[in-house]
Parts: structure tokens; C-alpha cells; sequence
């Protein structure tokens, strides 16, 4: 069974780094032609998409968050970590990772279920 | 980037009539387009993909068209099952955007 689950915390403060981590299964991270990424959604807002990295180990960032975000795979583990320094109120929201292929399937084709993440002191 | 823009904001329609959501896009992107049709507690899911191909397992009332800047999502007859939020979303380049979205609501 092809799936993705994401996890980290429910809760952090304001300044805090969020970490999340997405733990995947079905499939490989180690060509360059899949990639995993994160998507997150405010609620009530809509969808905004923030960091992709492919099996070869190519990163691309939301422009707007890009000084804020590092993506990281470990493959041998199956699962892929992001990272959100300086995190705000603002910043509240369902965090999903997805899958994307380089070829053919570039649209985001599987989608974890989510976790929400509110950023509060 | 491209800018996605979706309307209406929200759909009222009644069950068995047609529902039809648009989305534009501020430049061109061919047809390298998705619609995902988004449920409270549930992952998102893509129902159309290259702007007009339905994904595995997507019921042919759900129709997408159009190409460049200007597309279309269509359903053709609404089941209960489809009072959703649907987004828009282009695979052009990177980064990618979403629209804002659409609401289809019971009427």
C-alpha cells in the first residue's frame, strides 16, 4: 500500500522551529523522477505549497518561505523531514506531505492526511 | 510565480443539477493543470489532471476542460457526495500555486 504520514508537534511557541517528519510507504526516494514535498493549508485558507525534494536530492523552496525552510530525505528510512525556523501565529495550519514525479505524474498524485500545527504561546 | 484565480468563491447547487468552476491562470500554462476536491478530515483528491484527463477511480460526471489561461471544472449531475471544496493547482514550473478555491454547497 502506497502512503504518506506525516508527524511532529501539535504545538509549538512562537520563535520556535518546527520540525515534521513524513514517513512514507510503497514506493522509493532515490531517482531523480519522484519527489516528496510539503503543503500546508490555515484553516479556512487556502492551499500553499512550500518545499519539494527529489530522490536525487534536488531541493526547491517556496520563494516567500524560502529563508525560513530546509527539506531533508533520508531514503534508507523512507521519510522526509522539513524544517520551519521562526515560526508565528501566522503560521497555524495543516501541514500534508505529498508525492510528484519529474515525469508524466507531476501533479501532487498522493497526499498524507495532515497534521495540525498551532503556533501559540 | 503564477497567480491562480478561482470563482465563485462558493457554488450553491441543488442535487442532479450541473456545477460549473472556474480557474484562470496569469500566464500560460498549457494544460498542466489539477483539480483536487478537498473533504474535512480527509487527504486531498486529484479527480482531473492535464486539465481534462479524470484520475483512476474518478466517476464520469466530473468533466475538465480548457487550456493556456482559462479552465473549467464541470460536474455534470451533483451527488451528496461531491459538496466539497475543489482547488485548482498548475504544474507549469515551480513554485507551484493554488487557487483559492471553490465551496460547492447544497442549495
Amino acid at each position: 500500500q502506497i502512503t504518506l504520514k506525516e508527524s511532529g508537534p501539535t504545538l509549538v511557541k512562537p520563535t520556535q522551529t518546527l520540525t515534521l517528519t513524513c514517513t512514507f510507504s510503497g514506493f522509493s526516494l532515490t531517482t531523480s523522477t519522484v519527489g516528496v514535498g510539503w503543503i500546508r493549508q490555515p484553516p479556512g485558507k487556502a492551499l500553499e505549497w512550500l518545499a519539494f525534494i527529489y530522490g536525487n536530492d534536488d531541493k526547491i523552496y517556496s520563494p516567500s518561505l524560502k529563508s525560513r525552510l530546509t527539506i531533508t530525505k533520508d531514503s534508507s528510512k523512507n521519510l522526509v523531514v522539513l524544517t520551519m525556523t521562526n515560526m508565528d501565529p501566522v503560521d497555524t495550519a495543516t501541514y500534508s506531505c505529498v508525492r510528484s514525479y519529474y515525469y508524466d505524474i507531476r501533479y501532487f498524485d498522493l497526499w498524507g492526511q495532515g497534521t495540525l500545527v498551532t503556533v501559540s504561546s | 510565480e503564477i497567480v491562480m484565480t478561482q470563482s465563485p468563491a462558493t457554488l450553491s447547487v441543488s442535487p442532479g443539477e450541473r456545477a460549473t468552476l472556474s480557474c484562470r491562470a496569469s500566464q500560460s500554462i498549457r494544460s498542466n493543470l489539477v483539480w483536487y476536491q478537498l473533504k474535512p478530515g480527509q487527504a486531498p483528491r486529484p479527480l482531473i489532471y492535464d486539465a481534462s484527463t479524470r484520475a483512476t477511480g474518478i466517476p464520469a460526471r466530473f468533466s475538465g476542460s480548457g487550456s493556456e489561461t482559462e479552465f473549467t471544472l464541470t460536474i455534470s449531475s451533483l451527488q451528496s457526495e461531491d459538496y466539497a471544496v475543489y482547488y485548482c493547482q498548475h504544474y507549469n514550473e515551480w513554485p507551484r500555486t493554488f487557487g483559492q478555491g471553490t465551496k460547492v454547497e447544497i442549495k
